[in-house]
């Protein structure tokens, strides 16, 4: 079945305890995405790779780190999370080369850091 | 940064009835728009998508219209069922790398 899978779904952590979402794809797309979710706030754009070892910012970078040493996986790592990361985060990916903008979005990650 | 933003946070409509969810975009460069989807606990998932060089486009059930002079964007469900009740996003995106998502309207389908 083709999916995005995330890891941990829900996390409680404390300020400054450095941490790791996972983010892995079957599809063998190129692009992928990290988001995160916040009320009245809509979705947005942390960080996205359009191939391996090529990471760009999106709209909301500070605070996060991401990487991209093989194709279908891309966690986020948080070094040294703050409460104002709490939030849900959401991997995507899409086919570059296909239908252009059609992301498949993973199940999302609830953090919560205290 | 961009502003993606909806007319309405929520929107209730009886079961059959067609649904309406408005969406405006203020950067006139966007070249392509998306619909989502979002049920609970889930993540948001492609309904429909338009290039800024088409006005309108038809899926099963749905329809996006895009009216560039105004900078809006709508989907059109046709016969909404219980099914549909969702939060429903728009997004923009300028080359397919960033995308500006909307703050989304929750949709409720009266039985």
């Amino acid at each position: 079945e083709a999916q995005v899978t995330q890891n941990p779904r829900y996390l409680i952590t404390v300020t400054g305890k450095k941490l790791t979402v996972t983010c892995s794809q079957n599809m063998n797309h190129e692009y992928m995405s990290w988001y995160r979710q916040d009320p009245g706030l809509g979705l947005r754009q942390i960080y996205y790779s359009m191939n391996v070892e090529v990471t760009d910012k999106g709209d909301v970078p500070e605070g996060y780190k991401v990487s991209r040493k093989e194709k279908r996986n891309f966690p986020l790592i948080l070094e040294s999370p703050s409460p104002n990361q709490t939030s849900l985060y959401f991997c995507a990916s899409r086919d570059s080369g296909g239908a252009p903008d059609t992301q498949y979005f993973g199940p999302g990650t609830r953090l919560t850091v205290l | 940064g961009e502003s993606v933003g909806l007319h309405l946070p929520t929107l209730s409509v009886q079961e059959g009835d067609n649904s309406i969810i408005n969406c405006a975009y203020s950067n006139s460069a966007s070249d392509y728009f998306i619909w989502y989807k979002q049920e609970s606990g889930k993540g948001p998932q492609f309904i429909i998508d338009i290039r800024s060089n088409m006005d309108k486009r038809q899926g099963q059930r749905v329809t996006v219209l895009l009216n560039k002079t105004v900078k809006h964007l709508s989907l059109q469900i046709a016969a909404t069922q219980p099914g549909d009740s969702a939060v429903y996003f728009c997004a923009e995106t300028r080359g397919g790398n960033q995308f500006y998502f909307g703050t989304g309207t929750s949709l409720t389908v009266i039985p």
